[in-house]
């Protein structure tokens, strides 16, 4: 079965600083890795994936992520981080002709 | 532009009531899904549908029913057998089941029980 833990409810941040959102997972086959994005009162907004092939992965807002076998873990990072970053942050995993699951959302705040 | 349209954006419910949440997209995507979100539980799959007239019940089905009849339309009916349905409804699709298609989400509807 399919699974992603996000252990972190709650990261604050100071701006300018680079931030790291934690993401691990499980699943029996290859993992197909995703980061969504979610506003307040909004729908889930797509980041960036990793599907095969180089382990960094760079995506919108200049946010990357880093894939990482051996460690089962897909973290989310930026370099310097912006007041406008602050939203709820999914890391969503998916299994060859499964449906996605999600893991339960980490909180992002970038304090000015 | 194409998307995923979701409404009415709010929404409440009296006990007892059904009520339908709408989903349009205009991307020609094959599947669609619904989910609902609560505070620290993440998002939990209600209903999908990978084709037209058929569905599958996802992890939390029970008090919900959807219908497919066109590609582009997949509503949700919260019934009166759903205890607790307050919560944010998500509807999202993709062009269809392969592994390297990620999800394309609505803005969501807020449902409340007064």
């Amino acid at each position: 079965a399919q699974s992603v833990a996000q252990p972190e409810d709650q990261v604050n941040v100071a701006e300018g600083n680079p931030l790291t959102v934690k993401c691990t997972y499980s699943v029996s086959g290859n993992p197909y890795l995703f980061w969504y994005v979610q506003y307040p009162n909004r729908g889930l907004q797509f980041l960036l994936k990793y599907i095969t092939g180089d382990n960094l992965v760079k995506g919108s807002y200049g946010f990357e992520a880093e894939f990482n076998k051996s460690q089962t873990s897909f973290h989310l990072k930026k370099p310097s981080a912006l007041v406008s970053d602050s939203a709820l942050y999914f890391c969503a995993v998916r299994d060859y002709g499964q449906n996605f699951v999600f893991g339960p959302g980490t909180r992002l705040s970038v304090l000015p | 532009d194409g998307g995923i349209t979701q409404s009415p954006k709010y929404l409440f419910r009296k006990e007892g009531q059904n009520v339908t949440l709408s989903c349009e997209q205009n991307l020609n995507h094959d599947a669609m899904y619904w989910y609902r979100q609560d505070p620290g539980q993440g998002l939990r799959l209600i209903y999908y549908s990978q084709i037209v007239n058929d569905f599958q019940k996802g992890d939390i089905a029970e008090g919900y029913s959807v219908s497919r009849e066109k590609k582009e339309s997949f509503p949700l009916t919260v019934t009166s057998a759903q205890k607790n349905p307050t919560a944010f409804y998500l509807c999202a699709s993709t062009p269809r089941t392969g592994y390297n298609y990620g999800y394309t989400f609505g803005s969501g509807t807020r449902l409340t029980v007064v």
